[in-house]
């Protein structure tokens, strides 16, 4: 089946640093999001992107299609409190979509 | 608008019984799907419905049954609930399968 695997699993920083976390695949995907979820709520949808090699941006987030199509990275600019949340990416296949197991960021004021 | 939403929020059933969860969008998006969510594993595909009356498999449907007579509403069944059934349910539209999702506040059910 195809598999996501997200890395880092948890990360502890100092508010102000860059973040970066990643998803890698052994297979291809067409579409990859990155989403956002906070306690006891559904994940938000943060970056969509559509084409290998695409490099897009939402604020202080930026997020790449890999070329090869089977990854995708997030990285997350001068941090602050409120970035504190699990962020899952997720692949979109044929007709369903795969999520990795999430990076749980904590941010440290 | 209200978005995609879920009812119960919460439920605890004992083994063998059935429910219904429900689930409803109002942004008239042809792609639904739904997800349980266990601690460390992300969100895993249940089923899935591209337009109303189809409906798909998707990762892990054993135990679960899906309908889709509406554009609207995507309730998803469990038949004879599992203590395996235990998790965070989440409901999700789209306009099509590779777009990104809205998804709804899920239910979190307890099955004893």
């Amino acid at each position: 089946g195809q598999q996501l695997n997200q890395s880092p699993q948890s990360m502890f920083i100092q508010e102000g640093e860059d973040v970066s976390m990643n998803c890698t695949s052994s297979s291809i995907f067409n579409t990859w999001l990155w989403y956002k979820q906070d306690p006891g709520e559904g994940p938000v949808l943060l970056i969509a992107l559509y084409k290998a090699g695409e490099l897009t941006s939402n604020g202080r987030l930026t997020a790449q299609f890999g070329i090869t199509r089977k990854d995708s990275f997030l990285n997350i600019s001068a941090s602050i409190p409120s970035d504190v949340g699990i962020y899952f990416c997720a692949g979109q296949g044929d007709n369903d979509m795969r999520f990795g197991a999430g990076t749980r960021l904590t941010v440290k004021p | 608008n209200a978005g995609v939403t879920q009812t119960p929020k919460f439920q605890v059933l004992k083994t063998g019984q059935s429910m219904t969860l429900q689930c409803a969008q109002d942004m008239n998006h042809e792609y639904m799907s739904w997800y349980r969510q266990d601690p460390g594993m992300g969100l895993r595909l249940i089923h899935y419905s591209v337009g109303a009356g189809i409906t798909d498999q998707g990762e892990v449907p054993n135990g679960y049954n899906v309908s889709r007579s509406t554009t609207e509403d995507f309730p998803l069944r469990l038949l004879s609930a599992a203590p395996s059934q235990t998790s965070v349910y989440f409901c999700a539209s789209s306009y099509h399968p590779g777009a990104g999702q809205y998804f709804g506040p899920g239910t979190r059910l307890t099955v004893t």
